[in-house]
C-alpha cells in the first residue's frame, strides 16, 4: 500500500530561525513529490514539486530536496517568519495512476516571535 | 478568477439529516476531486470526476454521491450522515490527469455530525 509518512507531527521554533521538516514514501512507481502548505481554514497550496531526476528545489525560502533512492525527502524552512506557522504537507504521485495522490498527515509548524 | 471555491464554509447535521456540498471551479479545468480531512491523517479521496457527465470512486466512497452536471461544478452528497463523516471536505481541480498537473485546492468545508 503506497503511504508517506512525516515527522515532526509538530513543531515550535523562533522567528528567524530555521528548520527542516522530513517526508518518507513507499509509493511505487514514483512519479513526482509535491510539498503543500496549508494555512489554518484552508486549503493546501503547492510550494515545490520534483520528479524523479532532480535533487533539490527552491522557492524563496522553502527548499526541497529529494533522494529517491532512498525514498526521502526534505522541507527546509529559512529565517522563518510569523507566517510560516501553518500546516507542511508531503504528497506524492504515483507514475501510471493519473493524478492520484497520496498525501502525508503533515507538519503542524508554529512560529514564535 | 476565484480558483475553486466551497459552499457552505461550516455545516452542523444530525445523524440521518442529508445535505449537498458544492464545489465550483471558474479555471476550466477537467478534472475535480473532493478529498476528506481528518485529524492527524492525510487527505483521502472520496470521488473524482475526469469530466462533465462522469464520477469515479475514489480510496473512502461509502456513504457518498456525487454528481458532474456541469464542467464548472462538483457535487458532493451525504443521503443520511453519520457521526463518522464529520470531517473537513476538500475540493480540488487540475487541468489534466498526469501527475504533473498540479492539483488546486478550495477552501474547505467543516462539516460535524451530531
Amino acid at each position: 500500500k503506497n503511504q508517506v509518512e512525516q515527522s515532526p507531527q509538530s513543531l515550535i521554533i523562533l522567528e528567524g530561525k530555521n528548520c527542516t521538516l522530513q517526508c518518507n514514501y513507499t509509493v511505487s512507481p514514483f512519479s513526482n513529490l509535491r510539498w503543500y502548505k496549508q494555512d489554518t481554514g484552508r486549503g493546501p497550496v503547492s510550494l515545490t514539486i520534483m520528479t524523479f531526476s532532480e535533487n533539490t528545489k527552491s522557492n524563496g525560502r522553502y527548499t526541497a530536496t529529494l533522494d529517491a533512492d532512498t525514498k526521502q525527502s526534505s522541507l527546509h524552512i529559512t529565517a522563518s517568519q510569523l507566517s510560516d506557522s501553518a500546516s507542511y504537507i508531503c504528497v506524492v504521485s504515483a507514475d501510471l495512476a493519473g493524478n492520484m495522490l497520496t498525501f502525508g498527515g503533515g507538519t503542524r509548524l508554529m512560529v514564535k516571535p | 478568477n476565484a480558483g475553486v471555491t466551497q459552499t457552505p464554509k461550516f455545516r452542523v447535521l444530525k445523524t440521518g439529516q442529508s445535505m449537498t456540498l458544492l464545489c465550483a471551479q471558474d479555471m476550466n479545468h477537467e478534472y475535480m476531486y473532493w478529498y476528506r480531512q481528518d485529524p492527524g491523517m492525510g487527505l483521502r479521496l472520496i470521488h473524482y470526476s475526469v469530466g462533465e457527465g462522469t464520477t469515479a470512486k475514489g480510496e473512502v466512497p461509502d456513504g457518498y454521491n456525487v454528481s458532474r452536471l456541469k464542467k464548472q461544478n462538483f457535487l458532493l452528497g451525504l443521503e443520511s450522515a453519520a457521526p463518522s463523516q464529520t470531517s473537513v471536505y476538500f475540493c480540488a481541480s487540475s487541468y489534466g490527469l498526469s501527475p504533473s498537473y498540479e492539483q488546486y485546492f478550495g477552501p474547505g468545508t467543516r462539516l460535524t455530525v451530531t
